[in-house]
């Protein structure tokens, strides 16, 4: 079974502290996601990595920057945290799929709340 | 623009119906669909991939159609049980595009009375 886990549940911050939220996958997938869930607004993707230090902004980058130094591994990183990136966080990862069958597989997410 | 709806939003039926969902996307040039199951508060379970060039896909007692060329999914659950209460997303992945071009529709949220 494909195994995304992601480092913390829930997680309170203060306005203008820098935080990372971390992603880590299990299946040698070469795509890997970041998401955030608001209700009414449902599922934005914030950046994408499809290889090893390559990444792309998805529809919601602003505020946010990744890291993925090692294959299995993707951060997320808010520079400077503000209440309006309070929000559900969801990891994904797939492999590479160019024929289409690159099924997406999700973690647990990070309840980030900031203050 | 893709744009990905499931309706209703919200359904309610008792324990042992059978049930359909309903999703719609606006651009037929999808590479696929997928179904997902989402607990409250927690992440999102894969339920169902469907490529474009399938007509459906079957696991225990769902079962998920595609119509491309009218831009409609159904998600079938048989016998439906109260452990099936969760809310349930449909996304599609629009051919042409990165591989991070995963379209969601906003859910269905199911619950199944005992």
């Amino acid at each position: 079974d494909v195994k995304v886990t992601q480092s913390s549940r829930y997680l309170v911050k203060r306005t203008g502290e820098k935080v990372f939220l971390e992603c880590v996958q299990d299946m040698d997938h070469e795509n890997m996601f970041w998401y955030r869930q608001d209700p009414g607004l449902g599922l934005r993707l914030i950046y994408f990595s499809y290889d090893v230090k390559m990444k792309e902004k998805g529809d919601i980058p602003e505020g946010y920057s990744v890291s993925r130094e090692k294959k299995e591994r993707f951060s997320l990183i808010l520079e400077s945290a503000s209440t309006n990136q309070t929000s559900m966080y969801l990891c994904a990862s797939s492999s590479l799929g160019l024929a289409g069958d690159n099924e997406q597989f999700f973690g647990p997410g990070t309840r980030l709340t900031v203050l | 623009k893709q744009e990905v709806t499931q309706i209703p939003a919200a359904l309610s039926v008792p324990e042992g119906e059978n049930l359909v969902l309903n999703c719609s996307f606006t651009d037929s040039a999808i590479y696929n669909l997928q179904w997902f199951r989402q607990d409250p508060g927690k992440g999102l379970t894969s339920l169902l991939l469907i490529q474009s060039s399938q007509r459906e896909q079957t696991s225990g007692r769902l079962n998920a159609s595609l119509d491309k060329s009218s831009g409609r999914s159904t998600l079938y659950i048989a016998a439906s049980q109260p452990g099936d209460s969760a809310t349930y997303l449909c996304a599609v992945r629009r051919y042409g595009g990165s591989q991070g071009n995963l379209i969601f529709g906003k859910g269905t949220k199911l619950s199944v009375k005992p």
